[in-house]
């Protein structure tokens, strides 16, 4: 079965600065990625989504994310951060169209 | 486009009672989930339709929890009788297939306080 591990739970930065959210699965077959945002008291937006082909992903928001098989990761990132993208982010995995399964999510604090 | 709608926003209620939750999906989208999210976990689905029959449940605790669509559009989750450990945000989501898989739109859930 498959599983998603996000490595840090909280990730503070200050405004403007770099951020990297970590991300890795387990599956021993092919699977989509995904990475969702949720902002407080709504319900989750789809950020941007690898199904095949290229291995970086760009999204909304300035987002972007890296597919790496031999890792088995698929790490956020962001070059320039807001206030706004203050939010939990939840990193996902499904079997090519089957159940997606959420790992626990980032806490992303943007620090003026 | 309207979006998944969900209410009530917010519920609380004792332990031992029952509560519905219920859901308006975007307009034509076949595919419908409900979703249970923690505090500080990702959210576990519980139930997905396709219209309206049953696609998966294998997580959904049936000895408590029941779940319709009729005619596959709206749904409706039950809990009864809730327990302490069923605090949560229960979310829904509904999707339609583009392309290599489906994209699922989120509501804005509904925040289940049980005393």
């Amino acid at each position: 079965a498959q599983s998603v591990t996000q490595l840090d739970s909280q990730v503070p930065v200050f405004e403007e600065a770099p951020v990297e959210l970590r991300c890795n699965y387990s599956s021993s077959v092919s699977v989509y990625l995904f990475w969702y945002v949720q902002y407080p008291n709504q319900g989750l937006q789809l950020l941007l989504k690898y199904l095949s082909g290229s291995t970086l992903v760009k999204g909304i928001n300035g987002f972007e994310a890296e597919f790496n098989k031999s890792q088995t990761s698929f790490h956020l990132r962001k070059p320039s951060v807001h206030i706004s993208d203050t939010a939990e982010y939840f990193c996902a995995v499904s079997l090519q169209g089957g159940k997606i399964i959420f790992g626990q999510g980032t806490e992303l604090s943007v620090k003026p | 486009e309207a979006g998944v709608a969900q209410s009530p926003r917010y519920k609380i209620i004792e332990k031992r009672q029952s509560v519905a939750f219920w859901c308006n999906p975007i307009s034509g989208h076949a595919t419908l989930y409900w979703y249970q999210q923690i505090l500080g976990q990702g959210p576990k689905l519980l139930i997905q339709f396709q219209n309206n029959g049953v696609v998966d449940d294998s997580q959904l605790p049936k000895d408590r929890f029941s779940a319709e669509r009729l005619k596959g559009v709206d749904s409706t989750l039950k809990i009864q009788p809730a327990k302490l450990e069923d605090s949560a945000v229960y979310l829904c989501a509904s999707s339609f297939r583009q392309g290599l898989t489906d994209t699922q739109y989120f509501g804005p859930g509904t925040r289940l306080t049980v005393l």
